[in-house]
């Protein structure tokens, strides 16, 4: 099956430096992706969608100048936690579907931030 | 708004069947999936059922759907000790076949 890639899986990082998280498609075109937030023993929160070439949308709550969000090929999205504090530790997980496909989203494996 | 509810919790014995319920709010979802979470791992899509079926049977997972009651559940049959993890429903969202809004998730644990 469809194989969506995140790097790096686990990222510790001192608070007020900014972290960059790539979500990658591997064999297929992703036109859309979606990044979520788990918090530990928690259910995901979508964050924002992401559609290739253009602005990310946010969900209602989620800062988009803290969480900057990226699009900028078929196979690339990249979510950057600005100026990370403690709080912004948490498990970050991108999903991606395939052009002209319907019914199913592909995972990424997630990204384990931990901000000192 | 959107709201998924989930059982936290679900403890059963191997070799016996598991049922892990899920209820959703909004009518015009699409889809609706079954994920499966391993501890520190992504998400692993187990089966998904289309909105205008009420059953759907994939080996030893069976969905159940009941769409007047926005109810969804998803059976193992035959659970093993490595089917312990936590099992998330989601709906697709209003207009969305991918934008997924997730339940709370139930801990399945499989005790030998």
């Amino acid at each position: 099956g469809a194989v969506v890639s995140q790097h790096p899986s686990r990222v510790i990082c001192k608070s007020g430096t900014s972290v960059k998280i790539e979500c990658r498609s591997l064999d297929f075109q992703a036109t859309t992706m979606f990044w979520y937030r788990q918090f530990p023993k928690q259910s995901l929160m979508l964050m924002a969608t992401s559609n290739e070439g253009s602005k990310a949308t946010y969900e209602q709550g989620v800062e988009k100048d803290k969480f900057l969000i990226n699009h900028a090929s078929l196979t690339l999205s990249t979510l950057t936690v600005t100026s990370a504090h403690p709080e912004d530790s948490s498990f970050y997980i991108c999903s991606a579907t395939q052009a002209g496909e319907s019914g199913e989203l592909f995972f990424g494996e997630g990204s384990r931030l931990t901000v000192l | 708004g959107e709201d998924v509810e989930q059982s936290l919790f679900l403890s059963v014995r191997e070799g016996d069947s598991s049922v892990i319920n899920c209820t959703y709010t909004d009518s015009s979802s699409t889809y609706l999936y079954w994920y499966k979470q391993e501890p520190g791992a992504g998400l692993q899509l187990l089966t998904y059922i289309f909105s205008n079926m009420d059953m759907k049977q994939d080996q030893r997972l069976t969905v159940l759907l009941n769409k007047k009651d926005k109810h969804l559940s998803l059976r193992i049959a035959d659970t093993q000790t490595g089917d312990s993890a936590i099992y998330f429903c989601a709906e697709s969202t209003q207009g969305s076949s991918y934008k997924l809004i997730f339940g709370s998730g139930t801990r399945l644990l499989v005790r030998p």
